[in-house]
């Protein structure tokens, strides 16, 4: 059963420090988008990825934020330095596009980070 | 510029009552329209998608969705609610093409459905 995958699950950092969070797509898919889900703003694209390729990440802040595929089986979402404000349910997800056809966004379970 | 909407907040039913979640959108040319469901601590998991074809779309849990053109909406619904189907909804639309943002899902805020026994 393929999932994505994401780690950690939970994060409690305090302000300042530097957090990594991990993804791992579903083996195959072309497509991988980061979010964030707060009770003010909702579900939140912060980037996305094709073929490893950033294409989007127009909604992430850019001084303190930043996305990488390394290779086809790990994105990450780096925040440095991190601040309260940033105290969000970060999703991945990964999905397949190609020429005409699109299938479903898999989300993974999320990294849920706190920061004091 | 393209948008979905979900009007309502949170929608209330009693257990074995019929159910509709609402959802309207706003594209060039015709979407790709999705539903998702989110259960509490959960990340969000696919329930139906219409992309062509019949109106009425069939998806997981008895879920089904009606899209309609003219009115340019996909109302989520079910004959028969559960207390488990107690979640979060969320509608999406997506764009036809392909290349640059085109790709993306444009979600709506989300619906709380409760089910009361």
């Amino acid at each position: 059963d393929a999932r994505v995958t994401q780690t950690p699950r939970h994060k409690v950092t305090e302000m300042g420090q530097e957090v990594t969070m991990r993804c791992q797509p579903i083996l195959g898919h072309n497509t991988v988008f980061w979010y964030r889900q707060t009770m003010m703003q909702g579900l939140e694209l912060l980037a996305y990825f094709r073929n490893r390729a950033p294409l989007d990440d127009s909604g992430m802040p850019k001084d303190r934020f930043s996305a990488e595929m390394p290779d086809a089986t790990l994105a990450t979402l780096k925040i440095q330095p991190s601040e309260p404000r940033d105290s969000a349910v970060y999703f991945c997800a990964s999905g397949f596009l190609a020429g005409g056809s699109y299938n479903e966004q898999f989300f993974g379970p999320g990294t849920r980070l706190t920061v004091l | 510029a393209q948008s979905v909407a979900q009007p309502e907040d949170q929608v209330n039913v009693a257990e074995g009552n019929p159910l509709t979640v609402k959802c309207t959108y706003s594209v060039s040319g015709n979407p790709y329209l999705f539903w998702y469901v989110q259960y509490p601590n959960r990340g969000l998991q696919f329930l139906l998608k219409y992309i062509t074809g019949d109106n009425l779309v069939k998806g997981s849990y008895g879920f089904e969705a009606e899209f309609n053109k003219s009115q340019t909406s996909f109302h989520l619904k079910k004959p028969s609610a559960l207390v488990s189907d107690s979640a979060l909804y969320f509608c999406a639309v997506r764009d036809r093409g392909y290349g640059g943002s085109q790709g993306n899902l444009i979600f709506g805020k989300g619906t709380k459905l409760s089910v009361k026994p």
